[in-house]
């Protein structure tokens, strides 16, 4: 059974304060892995998606990376806009196009 | 239309009702998908429609739960005799092809509360 893990629930930085997010995945054979941001009171918005181990995407102030066994979303410098609740979800190869989501990382970034 | 859109935004109904949930997808997607989110958690796969179809249905969790998309584009999650337990964010999502590895888009979701 597929599974993804998202550390840690919660992380409180300062304005500037760069950090990372870990989402530990696992699957039979990975077709995809997604990030996404989801705002309160809103739906997933999409951020990247990486398809093969070794893969980065960057946009603004974010930067994803992957590896066999879990991905990193990197934030440079972040600014209080980039508070939100981030996602991870893969997809199987033998998943028939469903995603799998983590629990989610809740960044609060204090100005 | 411009993005994925859902209706009601909120609903909320007493335990025992019979309700509809509704799904405007992103106009040419040809793939849907229903996702339920409990408060802290990830979203979670009900089913999924290829055109009309729906190709795979493994995450309904009963037969209380049931989904149409008769023209291939607006669909409509129904939950008969509905319990507090399905109180959660019902959110849809779209791709172009619903071909694997092809991006999700997500509306903004259907809050239900169910008394």
């Amino acid at each position: 059974e597929d599974q993804v893990t998202q550390s840690p629930e919660a992380l409180r930085l300062q304005e500037g304060e760069s950090s990372s997010l870990n989402c530990s995945y696992t699957v039979s054979g990975l077709r995809g892995l997604f990030w996404y941001r989801q705002d309160p009171g809103k739906g997933p918005e999409f951020l990247f998606t990486l398809y093969s181990a070794g893969e980065e995407k960057e946009k603004e102030r974010l930067k994803a990376t992957l590896t066999k066994k879990e991905s990193f979303l990197h934030i440079t410098a972040p600014k209080p806009e980039d508070s939100a609740t981030y996602l991870c979800a893969v997809e199987d190869v033998q998943g028939a196009q469903k995603l799998v989501f983590g629990q989610g990382t809740r960044l609060t970034i204090n100005p | 239309g411009a993005g994925v859109s859902q209706t009601p935004s909120n609903k909320v109904t007493e335990k025992g009702k019979y309700v509809e949930l509704r799904c405007d997808p992103i106009s040419g997607h040809t793939a849907l998908y229903w996702y339920r989110q409990s408060l802290g958690q990830g979203p979670e796969f009900l089913i999924y429609f290829q055109g009309t179809g729906a190709a795979d249905d493994s995450g309904l969790p009963n037969d209380r739960f049931f989904a149409v998309r008769p023209e291939g584009s607006v669909s409509t999650l129904k939950i008969q005799r509905t319990e507090r337990g399905d109180s959660a964010v019902y959110l849809c999502a779209s791709t172009l092809g619903g071909g694997a590895g092809e991006t999700q888009y997500f509306g903004p979701g259907t809050r239900l509360l169910v008394l």
